[in-house]
């Protein structure tokens, strides 16, 4: 059972490129989230998705930013016309459901890092 | 609006001894709350976590405390050993809602 699949790890983009992150959650996982890292920070919440919906987008700057987990396929993180603030560790994880007291941990992919120059 | 809060940004301890890493959160509505440690260039590991039922829980050298009325949780690692050393995040969700994270505490075991 692979673990949370993130490519690529590294992606360096020029300035207004667009950036495409992925995803592939662990097997049976239906609950995927996206966190960034920001040199010496700590994991700031950007999205939470299920299957074909977005949950909560409260993390995600209101432009430039969106995500989308199709009911075939990853998770996608894309970043429109990207800007040097937005070079950051990418994490996503994904936890097999949402239950009440007693949840369950998140499992992290390796990150993606993202370099704009 | 920072939720989770740890406000030590390193510790340093000596091989052997007590590390405890500490974490205070704001929101009432959190009810389970977790510990993750990361090594550098990898994605963050789950290590032990709580819910808001209990006020401890053990696994092996790790034991995590819940202060609810204070709304403070710590990780004791003991004894600690020099592959402890690594960045360790809190974290804590409330039902039905997304993690919210620390900002993480490098910890530094010296041999």
């Amino acid at each position: 059972n692979a673990g949370v699949m993130q490519n690529p790890r590294h992606l360096v983009r020029r300035r207004g490129q667009e950036a495409r992150l992925r995803c592939s959650p662990m097997k049976g996982h239906s609950h995927v989230y996206w966190y960034r890292q920001l040199p010496e920070e700590g994991l700031k919440f950007m999205v939470y998705l299920q299957k074909e919906n977005i949950i909560d987008e409260s993390g995600m700057p209101k432009e430039r930013f969106s995500a989308e987990f199709p009911k075939e396929g990853p998770s996608i993180l894309r970043i429109q016309q990207v800007v040097r603030g937005d070079s950051a560790a990418y994490f996503c994880a994904s936890s097999p459901n949402r239950g009440l007291i007693g949840d369950t941990e998140a499992f992290f992919g390796q990150g993606t890092r993202l370099t704009v120059v | 609006d920072q939720q989770v809060k740890q406000n030590s940004p390193s510790l340093s301890v000596q091989e052997g001894r007590i590390s405890i890493l500490n974490c205070d959160y704001t929101n009432s509505m959190f009810d389970y709350f977790l510990w993750y440690k990361k090594y550098p260039a990898e994605g963050p590991t789950f290590l032990i976590s709580i819910s808001s039922i209990k006020d401890k829980n053990e696994d092996g050298r790790f034991t995590v405390f819940l202060n609810k009325s204070a709304k403070h949780l710590s990780l004791h690692i003991v004894p600690s050993q020099p592959g402890d050393s690594a960045v360790y995040f809190c974290a804590a969700s409330a039902s039905g809602h997304d993690m919210r994270f620390g900002a993480g505490t490098r910890l530094t075991v010296k041999p």
